[in-house]
């Protein structure tokens, strides 16, 4: 199946920090998501996205779908604790989310 | 937190012997999927159901069979289960769009 591939894999950063991260396919979608998962928990999503050039905003956290629509970019302002975490891209070219494939997740360390 | 319970949340089995893992929504969410995670794959898709009896596999389906007889639960069968199945298994609901929510996961451990 078709894998994302998400970078970096890992950040260490400063407390009050900013952080990007992004995701690449090799084909074309049509929506990109992105989830924060917590030690022991599941994945919760964070934003979604819809269009190519779409940029949203949930907080401190904004995400872009790429204008070729083959990668998404999640940032993260001035970095909190809580905030440490894996964050994962997830891709579908259809509508559906049997259809979603996920990167292998950006492993994000806030050092205070 | 989407209303989704699973169930056990850590198990240990022996090789060969057969393990379901229960997934239950309160959402009345009419599509519902398992997920495996395994360090360097991220999650990929064992089953998924868009309605009572209606399943069909996913990109990892082999060895695994699943079952829904209620908008509310979703069950994951091992028929027989193997040291590569060791795994955490999450169960995820739609209502019909991209947007998947997903369970706390069961930590399946086969020895």
């Amino acid at each position: 199946g078709q894998q994302l591939n998400q970078s970096p894999q890992s950040m260490f950063i400063q407390e009050g920090e900013d952080v990007s991260m992004n995701c690449t396919s090799s084909s074309i979608f049509n929506t990109w998501l992105w989830y924060k998962q917590d030690p022991g928990e599941g994945p919760v999503l964070l934003i979604a996205l819809y269009k190519a050039g779409e940029l949203t905003s949930n907080g401190r956290l904004t995400a872009q779908f790429g204008i070729t629509r083959k990668d998404s970019f999640l940032n993260i302002s001035a970095s909190i604790p809580s905030d440490v975490g894996i964050y994962f891209c997830a891709g579908s070219p259809l509508t559906g989310a049997n259809n979603l494939f996920f990167g292998t997740g950006t492993r994000l360390t806030v050092i205070p | 937190d989407a209303g989704i319970t699973q169930s056990p949340r850590h198990k240990v089995t022996e090789t060969g012997t057969p393990v379901t893992l229960r997934c239950h929504q309160t959402e009345n969410h009419r599509y519902m999927y398992w997920y495996r995670q395994d360090p360097g794959h991220g999650l990929r898709l064992i089953h998924y159901s868009y309605g009572v009896k209606d399943t069909d596999k996913g990109e990892v389906s082999d060895g695994y069979s699943v079952s829904r007889s209620k908008t509310e639960d979703f069950l994951l069968t091992l028929e027989s289960a193997t040291s590569s199945q060791t795994s955490v298994y999450f169960c995820a609901i739609s209502e019909g769009s991209t947007e998947a929510f997903f369970g706390q996961g069961t930590r399946l451990t086969v020895v």
